[in-house]
């Protein structure tokens, strides 16, 4: 069936790097992307990568797809008080356009 | 573009009532879907359409759910009748047929008191 699989909780110090992590099941994925949710509001686009990529650079952030092991993660470089969220992946199916989403991977960021 | 609009905001209402959620996607986007988020089942797909035509309503509770869209701007999640435990967020988001980007509303939330 269709599921995408996230780590609950991530805890870094301000100035490191974080590193969230997705894996997903179907092979039939065309896009993937990054949402970011702050406490009261809505989901942010942060970033997406089509399938047949295997590496997104913008700016801070960095997409990394392994379509053979259907794991995909994003690092935030030189991570900041204000990333502090809940980032969630989602995963674009072919078949139907159906938008699936992970759990959500609540980032805390301490100075 | 306004991007995707939800209304309204807040909705506080008592049991039994009738509750209907609208959102507005994007001008130009096909796909809509309408998703439920809650502290303890996270974000559940309940339904969305293609082309104003729904294609998996899997995700929908029960009957009490209904869910339409009767042109390219305009859908809408009915609740009839509300109980407590359909209290939640919830979020409207609309993708073009490439899928390239999906964009969410600012969300309901539902207090169902």
């Amino acid at each position: 069936g269709e599921d995408v699989e996230q780590s609950l909780f991530l805890s870094v110090r301000e100035g490191d790097s974080s590193v969230i992590n997705c894996t997903y099941t179907d092979s039939s994925s065309t896009y993937l992307y990054w949402y970011k949710q702050e406490p009261g509001a809505g989901l942010q686009l942060l970033t997406y990568i089509f399938s047949n990529m295997d590496m997104k650079q913008d700016q801070r952030l960095t997409v990394l797809l392994n379509k053979k092991d259907k794991h995909l993660s994003l690092r935030i470089a030189d991570t900041q008080t204000g990333d502090s969220a809940i980032y969630f992946c989602a995963d674009l199916y072919n078949q139907g356009g159906k938008l699936i989403f992970g759990q959500g991977t609540e980032l805390s960021v301490k100075p | 573009d306004a991007g995707v609009i939800q209304s309204p905001r807040h909705e506080v209402t008592e049991m039994g009532q009738e509750v209907t959620l609208r959102c507005k996607p994007i001008s130009g986007h096909n796909s809509l879907f309408w998703y439920r988020q809650t502290m303890m089942r996270g974000l559940e797909l309940l339904i969305y359409f293609n082309n104003n035509v729904p294609i998996d309503d899997s995700g929908m509770p029960e009957d009490r759910f209904s869910a339409k869209m009767p042109n390219a701007s305009f859908s809408t999640l009915k609740i009839q009748p509300s109980e407590p435990r359909d209290s939640a967020v919830y979020f409207c988001a609309s993708t073009s047929t490439q899928g390239t980007e999906a964009f969410f509303g600012q969300g309901t939330r539902l207090t169902v008191v």
